[in-house]
């Protein structure tokens, strides 16, 4: 079975710092794609980041980045500067290539980023 | 271009009422889901559809009925409400293709009550 997990539950950061909240996920598959999705108390879902997984190149977006190990089937997110928008949840998730392309999703991390 | 919109943005249902959450998307997206979230549950996929004129059941596809009308729209019919199905629904879609593309659009959801 696919899972993801992310064992960070909350997390809190100061304005200006650097922060990392971790992802594992568990498939058999070659073939797939990684997500980090941002979800702010306004409660949209938005993407933050994607990761081809036959692409050893880390993804940057501006203040986002990720840190993917595929061998130990981690996929990071750190968020350099943080800012007081960054707060929201955060979930990693991955989809398996082909046909039926579902999103599986980790539980989510609290991240607050504190003046 | 919209995007993704749903309909209502919240309701409040008694038990044994009816009623069908809306989704739309101007994207030209083939793929749609309905998803519903839970708190210390995460994304739960409910149904998807990956093509006009197709639907498939996700992991939680008791208690819902869905239409794809057209590849615009793709509605979630709860027939007889129960308070378990109290929660936050999102609607996505997804654009054809492969590799990059591989991302979903989400709708700001629907928050239902059933009392």
């Amino acid at each position: 079975a696919q899972t993801v997990t992310q064992s960070q539950p909350e997390m809190s950061v100061q304005e200006a710092e650097t922060v990392t909240l971790s992802c594992t996920y568990d498939t058999s598959e070659s073939n797939y794609y990684l997500f980090w999705y941002k979800q702010p108390p306004s409660r949209q879902m938005i993407l933050v980041i994607r990761q081809e997984a036959y692409k050893q190149q880390n993804a940057t977006e501006n203040r986002f980045s990720v840190n993917f190990q595929k061998a130990a089937k981690s996929f990071s997110l750190k968020i350099s500067d943080s800012q007081l928008g960054d707060t929201a949840m955060y979930f990693c998730a991955f989809m398996i290539g082909g046909n039926n392309r579902k999103l599986i999703w980790g539980l989510g991390t609290s991240l607050a980023v504190n003046p | 271009n919209a995007g993704v919109t749903q309909t209502p943005k919240f309701q409040v249902l008694k038990t044994g009422q009816s009623m069908t959450l809306q989704c739309a998307q101007d994207m030209n997206h083939n793929s749609m889901y309905w998803y519903r979230q839970d708190p210390g549950m995460g994304l739960r996929l409910i149904y998807y559809s990956a093509s006009e004129g197709t639907t498939d059941k996700g992991e939680v596809p008791n208690g819902y009925n869905v239409s794809r009308l057209n590849k615009r729209e793709f509605s979630l019919r709860l027939e007889s409400a129960a308070p378990s199905q109290t929660s936050v629904y999102f609607c996505a879609s997804k654009p054809p293709g492969v590799r990059s593309t591989d991302t979903q659009y989400f709708g700001p959801g629907t928050r239902l009550t059933v009392l």
